[in-house]
């Protein structure tokens, strides 16, 4: 399973855009990138998933190089809402889906 | 879409204390089903996995052991709690190459 790693925090304001950058270097031909979001006292919420090139969702935007070694999810105009863990996953298309999440980025948002 | 129900949401018990947390999915038929465990500001380490009734998959030896008696139910039990087992619960969903749904958890207080 691909290690990912990305930065444990981030700080935004209110309305602007948030990209936050998830490396994964191991990542195999059959792995898709996942992206969940949790807030305190909550299980984990998936946000978007994708394979390469651009991911587009109501409620963010996931960008794959051609090499797929990183991935950016960009959340668009963050509200204090938005404050939150992001976790950056990378999944298997085989086998049992077992998930291995590391610690995270504490995004907070500002007003 | 599925729903996960985990009970209850929290837990206070003493060291020594038997333990039955139980976790139902709706909408959805012969899922994979998964228990992690989440230690104040670290990432979900998952604990164990089933992919039928009856067939479990322990991911890190410990003091718990899980159970599905039913397609869409999953225990994780202990016979005597300890300290270490305090923690957040999280019961989670999922079929190969789909998103995993997470339920709200149990935190577990052990005293």
């Amino acid at each position: 399973l691909a290690k990912t790693t990305q930065p444990i925090s981030m700080d935004s304001y209110e309305g602007q855009e948030v990209n936050i950058t998830c490396s994964h270097n191991n990542i195999a031909t059959n792995d898709y990138i996942t992206w969940y979001q949790q807030f305190p006292s909550q299980g984990p919420r998936f946000i978007i998933q994708g394979y390469k090139t651009k991911v587009t969702n109501e409620v963010a935007s996931l960008f794959i190089p051609a090499d797929r070694k990183s991935s950016t999810l960009s959340l668009p105009r963050v509200s204090l809402s938005d404050t939150a863990v992001y976790y950056c996953l990378v999944i298997s298309s085989g086998g049992y889906n077992k998930l291995i999440f590391g610690a995270g980025t504490r995004l907070a948002v500002h007003p | 879409s599925q729903t996960i129900h985990q009970w209850p949401a929290t837990l206070v018990q003493p060291v020594g204390s038997p333990l039955s947390l139980e976790c139902t999915v709706e909408g959805t038929s012969n899922p994979n089903l998964y228990w992690y465990r989440q230690a104040a500001g670290r990432g979900l380490q998952l604990l164990f996995y089933s992919v039928g009734i009856g067939q479990i998959s322990s991911e890190v030896p410990q003091n718990l052991s899980a159970s599905r008696p039913q397609d869409r139910q999953f225990i994780l039990s202990s016979k005597k709690l300890l300290l270490s087992d305090s923690g957040f619960y999280l019961c989670a969903s999922g079929r190969s190459n789909q998103p995993q749904h997470f339920g709200d958890g149990t935190r577990l207080s052990i005293l």
